[in-house]
């Protein structure tokens, strides 16, 4: 079983459309989690971080963790096309935010439609 | 500022063949990585460096070597490459101890 499953999608939406992405991990030491936005044919980029549990809100992205669950999510409200990308969710142990030893889930492709 | 880059973005090995993949970065971060990301499998650390002169392993170092002289380099070496190998690579950097990390845009790595 891997640390970190998050269901690859496809995932098609309409514009507008609240989307929700997930990723469940079974590792009870992981302490900070993240999303990356990666485009087609180029390197991740962060898109939101939390630490420990709760939510935490950026725009049009909430993002939220529930480690008694081992479960965390990404909702993007009014979903733009240029949202359509690939959402990678990463974690890592210890008190060193960014630490290299990052767990990455595989990824979920989104794609908004028109 | 240029941020991380990568070089080639694209190549095309035989195995057996060595070859090295180049990463700079020009804002002096002190850490670097380098990350594979396969169909599947998501990103996974191979190798990371936590300041010129200093490497560790990651999950994946296994027919990888690396070695940092200086801040803004972090080279990968493939020593004998192998079909496994094929795979897209990815160089990182931050400034520790909690900057998040900067990617470089990628190499394709196809080992035939």
């Amino acid at each position: 079983q891997k640390e970190v499953e998050q269901d690859p999608g496809p995932l098609s939406v309409p514009e507008g459309a609240i989307v929700s992405l997930n990723c469940t991990y079974s590792n009870s030491a992981f302490q900070y989690f993240m999303w990356y936005r990666q485009y087609s044919r180029k390197g991740p980029e962060l898109l939101m971080y939390t630490y420990s549990s709760g939510n935490k809100e950026d725009g049009r992205f909430t993002a939220q963790v529930d480690k008694s669950s081992k479960y965390i999510s990404l909702f993007i409200r009014d979903s733009q096309p240029s949202d359509s990308a690939t959402y990678l969710c990463a974690m890592s142990e210890g008190s060193n935010f960014g630490n290299e030893k990052l767990t990455f889930g595989t990824g979920t492709r989104l794609t908004i439609i028109p | 500022n240029a941020g991380v880059t990568q070089t080639p973005k694209f190549q095309v090995l035989k195995t057996g063949q060595s070859m090295t993949l180049q990463c700079a970065q020009d804002m002096n971060h002190e850490y670097m990585s380098w990350y594979r990301q396969d169909p599947g499998m998501g990103l996974r650390l191979i190798h990371y460096s936590v300041g010129a002169g200093i490497t560790d392993q990651g999950e994946v170092p296994n027919g990888y070597n690396v070695s940092r002289s200086t801040t803004e380099d972090f080279p990968l070496r493939l020593l004998s490459a192998a079909p496994s190998q094929t795979s897209v690579y990815f160089c990182a950097s931050r400034r520790p101890p909690r900057e998040t990390q900067y990617f470089g845009p990628g190499t394709r790595l196809l080992v035939l």
